[in-house]
């Protein structure tokens, strides 16, 4: 059973346009990670947020926790194509629960 | 350090090879998993041991054989693999089970 959706799936953009990837569940969520991987290599932690409604950013990078702690938003300015990878959202429950994936190419 | 190593990174085996994967850290994590991970798909759990003892076996066919020697330690034996078991094996720790997870870089299998 997947409990994290993720869209869009796939995300071909050029260099300096902003995008937004999505990561909606039903379920509740103690906390909710979002990790980039390159391929070949493992995923790496962006940002863990805990707290329903909570905010953070990471430079270019600004990641949102839905308020009912059920979903999650990653919005990216200005993109770049070191962005470029496989994002993950993963959830915190009874387990780690991974989103679908949305693979982002930045086109240069 | 937020270090996870694993080894090795690539491995080519053939299906009555038996060899191993290793995977270390020294965070003081409580909680390590092995997960395995097709091209462009996210990653499939396959076994979580939480303080040294298995806790989750998702399933997983005999041929993969977890062992969790110490706390900073966490192998998985391969054992008659087929084709279809090729991919990444990835291995991640957490400080206890189901939070945040740091993972390593991974091995890539090929089994021929």
């Amino acid at each position: 059973t997947q409990l994290l959706e993720q869209s869009p799936q796939f995300l071909s953009i050029q260099e300096g346009e902003n995008l937004t990837v999505y990561c909606n569940s039903s379920s509740v969520f103690s906390s909710l990670q979002w990790y980039r991987q390159e391929p070949g290599e493992g995923p790496v932690l962006l940002v863990t947020v805990v707290t329903g409604g909570e905010v953070k950013k990471l430079k270019r990078l600004t990641f949102q926790f839905g308020d009912a702690r059920k979903d999650s938003s990653l919005h990216i300015t200005a993109a770049q194509p070191g962005d470029t990878g496989l994002y993950l959202c993963a959830g915190a429950g009874n387990q780690f629960y991974f989103g679908t994936g949305t693979s982002l190419t930045v086109i240069p | 350090d937020t270090e996870v190593t694993q080894t090795p990174k690539h491995l080519v085996m053939g299906m009555t090879n038996k060899k191993s994967l290793k995977c270390e850290q020294h965070m003081g994590h409580r909680a390590m998993y092995w997960y395995k991970q097709k091209a462009k798909k996210p990653p499939e759990l396959m076994f979580v041991y939480s303080y040294e003892k298995l806790s989750i076996n998702e399933s997983v066919p005999s041929r993969f054989s977890p062992e969790c020697p110490n706390s900073s330690l966490l192998n998985l034996h391969l054992h008659a693999l087929q084709p279809e078991d090729s991919a990444l094996y990835l291995c991640a720790s957490s400080l206890e089970g189901y939070t945040e997870a740091f993972f390593g870089q991974g091995t890539r299998l090929t089994v021929v």
